[in-house]
C-alpha cells in the first residue's frame, strides 16, 4: 500500500519550454501532497505544499510564477515548471500524506522525475 | 535558524558490522523524528519514526534513539549487508508544523 506515482520519470526539454509532472496517490487519498527539489548529492528542498482544492504555499525563494501547482483532486497534484531554464534542470520529487492517519505524518515519495533542460 | 547535520556525508563499513548514523538539530524542538532511506535516482522510503517520549525504537536489524536533551538521534543497523548501502535521511518534526525538513543525509557503503 501507500504507492505514489509520478509521471514521467524523466523529461528533456528546450530552453523556454514549459515542463509538466504528475504526482498521483494510487493507493490512499492525499489531502496535502509535497513537491521537493534536490541537486546531486545533496538533501531534499521542499519547494512547496500543495493542498488539494486551495491555493499551494510555496518556500522562501521560490518562484510561484516560474513552478506552477496544481492539486485537482485528493490523487493528484502536477508541478509545472514554466519557461524552463538550464538551472531548473534537477531531480524533482513529490511526497504525499496519507489523509486517512494524520497523526503519523508520515510522507510517502514519489521515484521522482528527472528534468533536463538544454 | 533552524538546522540539521547528519555526521558525515560518508560513511563506508564492512559487512556485518553496526553502522551508526547521527543526526544533530538546532533551533528545533520535534516532537518527532523520521529515517528515511534513498536510493540513487529513487525517491525517499520512510523507514521508522521515534516520539519525543521514546527512547528507543526497533524495526528488525534497525535502531532509532532519540535525546531530546542532546538534540540527537543515532540510526544504527546491526548485521549490515552490502543492500544497506544508500543515502538515509532524518527529519525531525515539529509540532504544529505542516512539512518536513530533511538532513544532509548520510552515504552508507557496506564493503563485502
Amino acid at each position: 500500500g501507500a504507492v505514489v506515482s509520478q509521471h514521467p520519470s524523466r523529461v528533456i526539454c528546450k530552453s523556454g519550454t514549459s515542463v509538466k509532472i504528475e504526482c498521483r496517490s494510487l493507493d490512499f487519498q492525499a489531502t496535502t501532497m509535497f513537491w521537493y527539489r534536490q541537486f546531486p548529492k545533496k538533501s531534499l528542498m521542499l519547494m512547496a505544499t500543495s493542498n488539494e482544492g486551495s491555493k499551494a504555499t510555496y518556500e522562501q525563494g521560490v518562484e510561484k510564477d516560474k513552478f506552477l501547482i496544481n492539486h485537482a483532486s485528493l490523487t493528484l497534484s502536477t508541478l509545472t515548471v514554466t519557461s524552463a531554464h538550464p538551472e531548473d534542470s534537477s531531480f524533482y520529487i513529490c511526497s504525499a500524506r496519507d489523509r486517512a492517519v494524520p497523526s503519523t505524518d508520515t510522507q510517502y515519495f514519489g521515484p521522482g522525475t528527472r528534468l533536463t533542460v538544454l | 535558524s533552524q538546522k540539521i547535520e547528519q555526521n558525515s556525508e560518508a560513511l563506508n563499513i564492512q559487512e556485518g558490522k553496526t553502522a551508526t548514523l547521527t543526526c544533530n538539530y538546532t533551533n528545533y524542538s520535534p516532537a518527532y523524528l523520521q529515517w528515511y532511506r534513498q536510493d540513487p535516482g529513487r525517491g525517499p522510503v520512510f523507514l521508522l519514526l521515534i516520539r519525543e517520549n521514546e527512547k528507543e525504537k526497533r524495526k528488525e536489524r534497525l535502531k532509532v534513539t532519540f535525546d531530546t536533551t542532546l538534540k540527537q538521534s543515532l540510526f544504527h543497523i546491526t548485521a549490515s549487508q552490502p543492500a544497506d548501502s544508500a543515502t538515509y535521511l532524518c527529519a525531525p518534526k515539529s509540532p504544529g508544523a505542516n512539512n518536513l525538513f530533511f538532513g544532509t543525509g548520510t552515504r552508507l557503503t557496506v564493503i563485502p
